[in-house]
């Protein structure tokens, strides 16, 4: 089946340190993207890429960093510079930058 | 810079009944709108996308309009059903970025 995954499902972080978050896709889609969902408000871009081997700020990327090293990966890491981790993060791929995207199911990042 | 509203942020309906959601956005010069599904501690399932030169897409029971001049979307949903119970979202993209709005959460009752 094609789609995309995320894992983990959970994560937790303890202060000071780096996690990364898994996604990846098996759909040959060029573009993907990295979002965060906090509770009553609308998902906010992260980091994006149109192709392998670049990728762009959004929105909110301080304290976040990603790699796109192969097509169908995109891993985000959280830094112990983003204060703030908290949240639902979902990530998205798409055929080309601007279509229609396809989501993951999600990794909820919490601070111990 | 892009704001992207949704009226209401819950509706509560009795199943079977027609039902219109709301998107509005404040810059006309999008590309196009997307409007997706959520569900509880799930990701985004896209229901519709419409580019900027239509005016309506349908799938089923779902049908989108968008109405670039006026700066508003709608999703009408025929003949709710428990299973549309929700949050539905809408996102505009004007070549740079994508604007979600906060999404409306619907439930439909047996």
């Amino acid at each position: 089946d094609g789609g995309i995954t995320q894992s983990p499902k959970y994560l937790f972080r303890k202060e000071g340190q780096n996690v990364t978050l898994s996604c990846e896709q098996n759909l040959n889609h060029d573009a993907m993207y990295w979002y965060r969902q906090d509770p009553g408000q609308g998902l906010r871009l992260i980091y994006y890429s149109q192709i392998v081997n670049d990728f762009q700020k959004g929105d909110i990327a301080e304290g976040y960093s990603v790699s796109r090293e192969k097509k169908e990966s995109f891993p985000l890491t959280v830094t112990s510079a983003q204060k703030n981790p908290t949240a639902f993060y979902l990530c998205a791929s798409s055929i080309i930058w601007g279509e229609t995207q396809y989501f993951g199911p999600g990794t909820r990042l919490l601070v111990l | 810079k892009q704001e992207v509203t949704q009226i209401p942020a819950a509706l509560s309906v009795p199943e079977g009944e027609n039902l219109v959601l709301n998107c509005s956005f404040t810059d006309s010069a999008i590309y196009n709108l997307q409007w997706f599904r959520q569900d509880p501690g799930k990701g985004l399932t896209s229901l519709l996308l419409i580019q900027s030169s239509q005016r309506e897409q349908t799938s089923g029971r779902l049908n989108a309009s968008l109405d670039k001049s006026s700066g508003r979307s709608t999703l009408y949903i025929a003949a709710s059903q428990p299973g549309d119970s929700a949050t539905y979202l809408c996102a505009s993209f004007e070549g740079q970025n994508f604007v979600f709005g906060p999404g409306t959460r619907l439930s439909v009752l047996p």
